[in-house]
């Protein structure tokens, strides 16, 4: 059975980083030729795709947000990390981390994060 | 970056309706396009990958066709579990991953 599953502070304050975790089972980042996704929501509004790791170390990231993402792997803790610098209000959304490459077939439930002073 | 649009924005329709989404990309993807389902508070759902294959679970009453930039969604006698909002979103090697504004259904 895959999961994924997210994790993080459900508010910041701006200027802060926000580190969020996406903990998986049921396949592997090591092996498996799949990557996780991290994609966001702002309330009432479309998916955003943010950032990728490919199985193979590979990483992308959206332009607009390049310079304030990184993502990383650790295999051995079935785990995939998301740091994003210089939070501000209009990065308030859910948080979503996804399996997949071209399309993306399992989903975590998401994580609110509010950012407010 | 590659642009989705989608119409309508909003659908009105009735149980048993037949519906169709459309997704235009700002320039060809090929047939690399997915199409997503997302219920209020909940993480979106495959529907369909590449453009018209049906991820596996997924009631045989959706559809996907298309290629190059314009890309349709059906659904055949649509059930009170679809009324939803759906995406489309796009891959391409160059401008990985993006998403169209949303399409959401709603009971008439």
């Amino acid at each position: 059975q895959i999961t994924l599953q997210e994790s993080g502070p459900t508010l910041v304050k701006p200027t802060q980083t926000l580190t969020l975790t996406c903990t998986y089972s049921g396949f592997s980042l090591s092996s498996d030729t799949v990557g996780v996704g991290w994609f966001r929501q702002p309330p009432g509004m479309a998916l955003e795709w943010l950032a990728f790791i490919h199985w193979n170390g590979d990483r992308r990231y959206s332009p607009s947000l390049k310079t304030r993402l990184t993502i990383a792997k650790d295999p051995s803790r079935n785990q995939v990390v998301l740091t994003m610098t210089n939070m501000d209000s209009v990065d308030t959304a859910t948080y979503f981390c996804a399996r997949g490459t071209t399309d993306f077939d399992y989903w975590g439930r998401g994580t609110l994060v509010t950012v407010s002073s | 970056d590659i642009q989705l649009t989608q119409s309508p924005s909003t659908l009105s329709a009735s149980v048993g309706d037949r519906v169709t989404i459309t997704c235009r990309a700002s320039q060809s993807i090929s047939t690399w396009l997915a199409w997503y389902q997302q219920q209020p508070g909940k993480a979106p759902k495959l529907l369909i990958y590449k453009a018209s294959s049906l991820q596996s679970g997924v009631p045989s009453r959706f559809s996907g066709s298309g290629s190059g930039t314009e890309f349709t969604l059906n659904i055949n006698s649509l059930q009170p579990d679809d009324f939803a909002t759906y995406y489309c979103q796009q891959y391409n090697s160059h401008s990985p991953w993006t998403f169209g504004q949303g399409t959401k259904v709603e009971i008439k």
